[in-house]
């Protein structure tokens, strides 16, 4: 399977503590995006990677979140000290820049409680 | 005011009809858009690109006006299995994000 991957597939978590998500891309896309999916709503963005290079994060993304992209291929996004209100599914997608039309190919998702 | 917004439904239509979707962006300057589907707790799949002229893709039509800032999806003849949240999606030329709207839920009755 060539597509985007994402593990794990869900994460209960009790409040407080720390938790890591991981994203591989499909292996050709140089862009990554992180993006937040609560009930009812369509996905919020997070931040995005061009390669290795963090470029762009929403205000929605508080200090307790961190993403990282260190070899330009699989991303991380940890969350710190989690939150009753990060309960969410977790969505990872990427593309490949520079074409006419850029477009996303997101991964499954992780889905995270947090008790 | 956001992004994108689409009219949230539910959309209920028996098999065999013709429904279509609308969506409207409030960036003048958006770039690229695209209709995805999204099944219950599943990731959101590209339905089809939306293209300037328009385009089609066996039942389904996109259509843009950006005179007017709006996208369309028509499906016809609706199938059991196009029961789904539909949602719009718009890429601004100033930046590299991509808008979702809040989707629009459609349930194919038999």
């Amino acid at each position: 399977d060539t597509g985007v991957s994402q593990d794990p597939r869900h994460k209960i978590t009790k409040r407080g503590q720390n938790v890591t998500f991981r994203c591989d891309p499909i292996s050709e896309h140089n862009r990554l995006y992180w993006y937040r999916q609560t009930l009812g709503q369509g996905p919020e963005f997070l931040t995005y990677f061009q390669n290795e290079a963090q470029l762009e994060k929403s205000r929605l993304l508080s200090d307790r979140f961190s993403a990282e992209r260190p070899k330009g291929s699989f991303s991380t996004l940890e969350i710190q000290r989690t939150e009753q209100g990060d309960s969410a599914m977790y969505l990872c997608a990427s593309s490949l820049a520079g074409v006419l039309q850029e477009t996303q190919y997101f991964g499954p998702g992780t889905r995270l409680l947090v008790l | 005011r956001k992004e994108v917004e689409q009219d949230p439904g539910p959309f209920n239509v028996p098999e065999g009809a013709t429904v279509a979707f609308n969506c409207t962006y409030s960036n003048s300057a958006s770039q690229s858009f695209f209709w995805y589907r999204q099944d219950c707790r599943k990731e959101p799949k590209l339905l089809m690109s939306v293209y300037s002229s328009g385009n089609e893709d066996g039942r389904f039509t996109a259509q843009l006006n950006r005179a007017s800032q709006y996208i369309s999806l028509l499906i016809r003849d609706s199938k059991l299995s196009d029961s789904a949240t539909y949602l719009c999606v718009v890429k601004t030329g100033t930046g590299n994000q991509f808008y979702f709207g809040t989707g629009t839920s459609l349930t194919v009755i038999p």
